[in-house]
C-alpha cells in the first residue's frame, strides 16, 4: 500500500488559509490521492480528491504536484469549524488505509 | 445525498457476549461496504471490505470467526463481534461507496465497551 506523510499538528488563526501538506513519494500511475476530515467521536467526512488535475469544491482545493509525489489540501478561510483530523489516503481503488493524519488547530 | 447511518451509535456488553453493529446506506445503494476499527488517539484500520452477496474479505490479522460480517442487500451490512471481549472495545467505522465514484461515505461510528 502506498505511503502517506503528513505533519503530526498544525494551527492556524481563524480566516486564514490552511495549507496541508502530504508526502506519497511511492504513490503509482493509478492512486487517487483522497482528502477526508474526522472530528472526534465521529465518522470521517468527505473533503476532495484527485488524480493528476488540481481540484476545488465549495469546501476545498487540492493542489497536486505536477511529478504527484505530494499534494497540498488548502482550505481557503479556516473557520473554528474545520478543527479536525485531516487524513491524506492514497487508493487505486476502492479500499482505503488510513495513515496517521494531520490534527488541525484553528485558533481563534 | 449518500448518508449512511449506523446501529446502534454505543453498545455496552459483558465479556463473552456476541454483538451487533447494522451499517445502512440511507439513499443509495452501496456496491461495497467496508469496516474499520478505531482505537483511542489512534487512525481508522480497515478491518474488511464486504460486497452484496459474496463473503467479506478481511485484512491480515483480522480474525474472520470473531468479526462475522454479513452483506445481505446493497443497503444493509452488519458486523457481529462474537464473544466479546475487553480488548475489542473499540470505535466501530462502517463506510459505503458508489460504483465508479471513487468516494466513501463513512457512518457516524459506534462505541463498543465491553466489561
Amino acid at each position: 500500500d502506498a505511503k502517506t506523510t503528513q505533519p503530526n499538528s498544525m494551527e492556524s488563526n481563524e480566516e486564514e488559509p490552511v495549507h496541508l501538506p502530504c508526502n506519497h513519494s511511492t504513490i503509482s500511475g493509478t492512486d487517487y490521492i483522497h482528502w477526508y476530515r474526522q472530528l472526534p467521536s465521529q465518522g470521517p467526512e468527505y473533503v476532495i480528491h484527485g488524480l493528476t488535475s488540481n481540484v476545488n469544491n465549495r469546501m476545498a482545493s487540492l493542489a497536486i504536484a505536477e511529478d504527484r509525489k505530494s499534494s497540498t489540501l488548502i482550505l481557503h478561510r479556516a473557520t473554528l469549524r474545520d478543527a479536525a483530523v485531516y487524513y491524506c489516503i492514497l487508493s487505486p481503488g476502492n479500499q482505503f488505509y488510513f495513515g496517521t493524519g494531520t490534527s488541525l488547530t484553528v485558533i481563534p | 445525498g449518500a448518508v449512511v447511518s449506523q446501529h446502534p451509535s454505543r453498545v455496552i456488553c459483558k465479556s463473552g457476549t456476541s454483538v451487533k453493529i447494522e451499517c445502512r446506506s440511507l439513499d443509495f445503494q452501496a456496491t461495497t461496504m467496508f469496516w474499520y476499527r478505531q482505537f483511542p488517539k489512534q487512525s481508522l484500520m480497515l478491518m474488511a471490505t464486504s460486497n452484496e452477496g459474496s463473503k467479506a474479505t478481511y485484512e491480515q490479522g483480522v480474525e474472520k470467526d470473531k468479526f462475522l460480517i454479513n452483506h445481505a442487500s446493497l443497503t444493509l451490512s452488519t458486523l457481529t463481534v462474537t464473544s466479546a471481549h475487553p480488548e475489542d472495545s473499540s470505535f466501530y467505522i462502517c463506510s459505503a461507496d458508489i460504483l465508479g465514484s471513487w468516494t466513501q461515505y463513512f457512518g457516524p461510528g459506534t462505541r463498543l465497551t465491553v466489561l
